[in-house]
């Protein structure tokens, strides 16, 4: 059974850098797959933030690219999210969440994360 | 991005059907059958309802049902429960991303 946990910061402060970190069970993320974080903000709906292959490519949200990477582990079986210059904007809950194409995009995601609230506040 | 359209709300009493509606364009529900749902009760992560349009993944109910008719896709939840109280949001493909699009999402009552 696939799980994915989702860890770090409960509270950044403005202009710092937002670090995100995915631990899948399970299954290795080497062995295939599609690997996204996907964010809420408070009473809003869901926005994507980006998707990576195992190889490292990754797809990011036009809005966000510029502040946005997201890089797979391999040895610890994790993959990760830095965003860069935070705002108040940027509070929201973090999902990880995996998109279950072995080789290529099957464009839902099938297995997600519990979810962590990151607040952007000093 | 642009998020489809859902209505802001649906009610209804047990025991009888909705019909949830997500409007896109051509270039995303009209032209392909990448259109997922989701469910999330509050203060929990979204679930996985429906895939391709039209399919369940294994341990969802039978009264979940998907379907799509040109730019338009759509949820019916038939024999409503208190459990399917919660915000359904959809998903499609698109052109216009290289990530997929998630709808603006619908509350879902059940009087």
């Amino acid at each position: 059974q696939v799980q994915l946990q989702e860890s770090g910061p409960g509270l950044v402060k403005p202009s710092e850098t937002l670090s995100l970190t995915c631990t899948v069970s399970g299954t290795s993320i080497s062995s295939g797959y599609f690997w996204g974080w996907i964010r809420q903000p408070p009473g809003k709906g869901l926005e994507w933030i980006g998707i990576i292959y195992h190889s490292g490519s990754a797809y990011y949200n036009p809005s966000l690219k510029s502040r946005v990477t997201i890089s797979p582990d391999t040895s610890k079986n994790q993959f990760s999210l830095k965003l860069t210059s935070v705002t108040a904007t940027d509070t929201a809950v973090y999902y990880c969440a995996r998109d279950p194409g072995q080789y290529q995009r099957y464009y839902y995601l099938d297995v997600w994360g519990k979810g962590t609230t990151v607040t952007v506040s000093s | 991005q642009s998020a489809l359209t859902q209505p802001a709300s649906v009610s209804a009493s047990p025991g009888q059907s909705i019909t949830i509606s997500c409007t896109g364009t051509g270039s995303d529900i009209g032209g392909y059958v990448y259109v997922s749902w989701y469910q999330q009760h509050p203060g929990k992560a979204p679930k996985l309802m429906i895939y391709d349009v039209s399919n369940r993944p294994s341990g969802v109910s039978n009264r979940f049902s998907g379907s799509k008719s040109g730019n338009t896709a759509s949820l019916t939840i038939s024999g409503l429960q208190a459990e399917d109280e919660a915000d359904y949001f959809c998903s499609s493909y698109s052109t216009s991303s290289s990530l997929s699009v998630f709808g603006s999402g619908t509350k879902v009552t059940v009087l």
